[in-house]
């Protein structure tokens, strides 16, 4: 039962231009997001998070937004630059559930092509 | 700060071995877990930490698997009679305390049952 559905394998965008990764999740009881990207051979790196509380957070270039009707979430990242290539993963997490596990979805590769 | 620190970072065993693996979180951090990860799938949870006591475990915890955290700061992560369904990537996280806090990873051991 995969509770968080990343449904896009892999995505290509030219350099400049907005990169949009999208997240689907099925348990109502999660109230925190994150997205995570992830380098060959290394931990993934802790990019951007979003409580439920809130539909849109932004960091720099990095911008999440949820939709808890739809219980989707998605990751704008812009401009696009070639070292945000790299695969992307989303997270979820049921804080008042009684669970202190993230969930994660099988990820998105993203290239940015030069 | 010196990050989340995991030891060895590749591990290659013969079939039937045991290995253990070390995980030194975030100082500050009171909270550590173990995920697995395999090629082409996401982060899958294994084991949770609060201080020295151990709060959730997966059912993908065999009875193989053991985890500790002894003194509520490093952890160690032990693999007996290993598979070659135990080849994987061996993530350790750790994070602060709170509710809705990002989980920052260690760069993994990479192991191999051959």
């Amino acid at each position: 039962d995969q509770q968080v559905k990343q449904n896009s394998p892999s995505l290509s965008v030219q350099e400049g231009r907005i990169s949009i990764l999208n997240c689907d999740y099925t348990n109502s009881m999660f109230d925190y997001f994150l997205w995570y990207k992830k380098y060959p051979a290394e931990g993934p790196t802790f990019l951007i998070s979003i409580s439920s509380i809130k539909d849109k957070n932004e960091d720099g270039r990095f911008t999440v937004f949820l939709n808890k009707s739809a219980k989707h979430l998605s990751l704008h990242i812009v401009p696009s630059q070639p070292g945000d290539s790299a695969v992307y993963f989303c997270a979820a997490k049921g804080t008042t559930s009684g669970t202190y596990k993230y969930i994660f979805g099988t990820g998105t590769r993203l290239k940015v092509l030069a | 700060d010196t990050g989340v620190s995991q030891n060895p970072r590749h591990k290659i065993t013969k079939r039937g071995q045991n290995v253990t693996f070390r995980c030194d979180p975030i100082s500050e951090h009171n909270r550590l877990y173990w995920y697995r990860q395999t090629l082409g799938q996401g982060p899958e949870f294994l084991t949770y930490f609060q201080n020295e006591a151990q709060l959730e475990k997966s059912r993908l915890l065999s009875d193989r698997f053991s985890a500790e955290r002894p003194k509520g700061s490093f952890s160690t992560l032990e693999i007996q009679r290993t598979e070659q369904g135990d080849s994987a990537m061996y993530l350790c996280a750790s994070r602060r305390t709170g509710e809705n806090t990002e989980a920052f990873f260690g760069q993994g051991t990479r192991l191999t049952v051959v």
